[in-house]
Order: structure tokens, then C-alpha cells, then sequence
């Protein structure tokens, strides 16, 4: 079984501010490294479906980066809102997985008025 | 729309008993999935489908069965051979991995023991 690990577990951010989060996965056999964001009583959606190292996505004040080299992205919300408040996934992809996505277990982000 | 239906949304079980998901699509993808989650964790793999008539283990499949009969539908199958099934579950679609699209999620169903 892969190690997928996210961190914080947590985390509350006022509102306005910015703040960002890791996801770590095995720097070896890469194929993409996804982002969903799950909010309460919803489904999860997807944010991004990153492939190439040192790619950065961006969604509005959502953006994300990779380094598939050291195993890590970077999850960044900037001037955060109350509707900004979700889980946050990420799964990774490995090659010759077939469609097999191995999730972390999440950051559970709570914005503050 | 196109989209996930997930049913129930909320099911109990009593012990010893089969219960089963449902999970039906209508975004023509190929590829289905059943994932469990338990509080604090992240989702876990239960089986999964890349094509109709053909699946495969994922990494929690003991005490669960599925079939792929129809390219719609993925049905999840909890028998009482799952000593813990009190679990929320999803099940999500996906077109080929190499086209590098996101995977598309159901509502979720939410199952309980008696």
C-alpha cells in the first residue's frame, strides 16, 4: 500500500488570510498527483489533476505546485473565505496503476469570520 | 445532467445480513470505483472496475462483492462476512487514467448496523 500522507490534519485560518498545506507521496513511479476539495453534506470535486514536475495550477484563489522529484505538493488558498471551509484531497497516481488512486487523509480547513 | 447517483442515502444493516449500494452513471466512463471512509481517515479502496464484466481488488475488498454488468452501474455488495461495515461510502467514475481526468463522485450512502 502506498504512503499518501497530508498535513495538517487541520488547521483554522481567519478569514482573509492565506494559508496552504502539504500532500507527500513516493517519489518513484509518478504518474499525477490529484486535488479534490469534499465539502460537508456534498461530493468531493476535483480541483486538479497535476502531471508535470514543478507544475503550478491555479482555480480562482486556489492554486497548487508539485515537485514530483522530492514527492510533495503544495495546496494554497489565498485570502481565504468561509466557503473556502472543506476537506481537502489529494491522491496520488502511480505508473502501471491502472485508474487506482491512493488518497491522503485529507486537511480539514475551517475559515472564521 | 450528467452525473453519480448514489442509493440509499442512508441504510442499516442488521447482523448477518447482505446489504447492497447502489451506484449508477450516466458520463459513458468506463472506469468505476468504491471507496469506504471512517471518520478521521482519508478514502480507502474497496474494488474497483476499468471496463464492463471485469474488476478488480482494491486495498480493504475482503467482506465486500460487486459486478460490473452494465457499463452504468457498479453495485457494492456488503456481506456479513464484514465484521465492521458501519462506514460512509462512495463511488466515483472516471474516463481513462491517460486522458488525465479527475475522478467524478456520488453523494455518498451512509450505512449503519442495527
Amino acid at each position: 500500500i502506498l504512503n499518501v500522507e497530508q498535513s495538517p490534519q487541520s488547521l483554522h485560518v481567519q478569514e482573509g488570510d492565506s494559508t496552504n498545506f502539504t500532500c507527500s507521496f513516493p517519489s518513484s513511479n509518478f504518474y499525477a498527483l490529484h486535488w479534490y476539495r469534499w465539502e460537508t453534506a456534498k461530493s468531493p470535486e476535483a480541483l486538479f489533476v497535476m502531471t508535470l514536475n514543478g507544475d503550478e495550477k491555479k482555480k480562482g484563489r486556489i492554486s497548487a505546485t508539485l515537485n514530483t522529484k522530492e514527492g510533495y505538493s503544495y495546496l494554497y488558498i489565498k485570502g481565504s473565505q468561509p466557503e473556502d471551509s472543506a476537506t481537502y484531497l489529494c491522491a496520488f497516481l502511480a505508473w502501471a496503476a491502472g485508474n487506482k488512486l491512493t488518497f491522503g487523509g485529507g486537511t480539514r480547513v475551517l475559515v472564521k469570520p | 445532467d450528467g452525473g453519480i447517483t448514489q442509493s440509499p442515502k442512508y441504510l442499516f444493516r442488521k447482523e448477518g445480513q447482505n446489504v447492497t449500494l447502489s451506484c449508477e452513471q450516466n458520463l459513458n466512463h468506463d472506469a468505476m470505483y468504491w471507496y469506504r471512509q471512517d471518520p478521521g481517515q482519508g478514502l480507502r479502496l474497496i474494488y474497483y472496475s476499468q471496463i464492463v464484466n471485469d474488476f478488480q481488488k482494491g486495498d480493504i475488498a475482503e467482506g465486500y462483492s460487486v459486478s460490473r454488468e452494465k457499463k452504468e452501474s457498479f453495485p457494492l455488495t456488503v456481506t456479513s462476512a464484514q465484521k465492521n461495515p458501519t462506514a460512509f461510502y462512495l463511488c466515483a467514475s472516471s474516463s481513462p487514467v491517460a486522458d488525465n481526468q479527475p475522478q467524478h463522485f456520488g453523494d455518498g450512502t451512509r450505512l449503519s448496523i442495527l
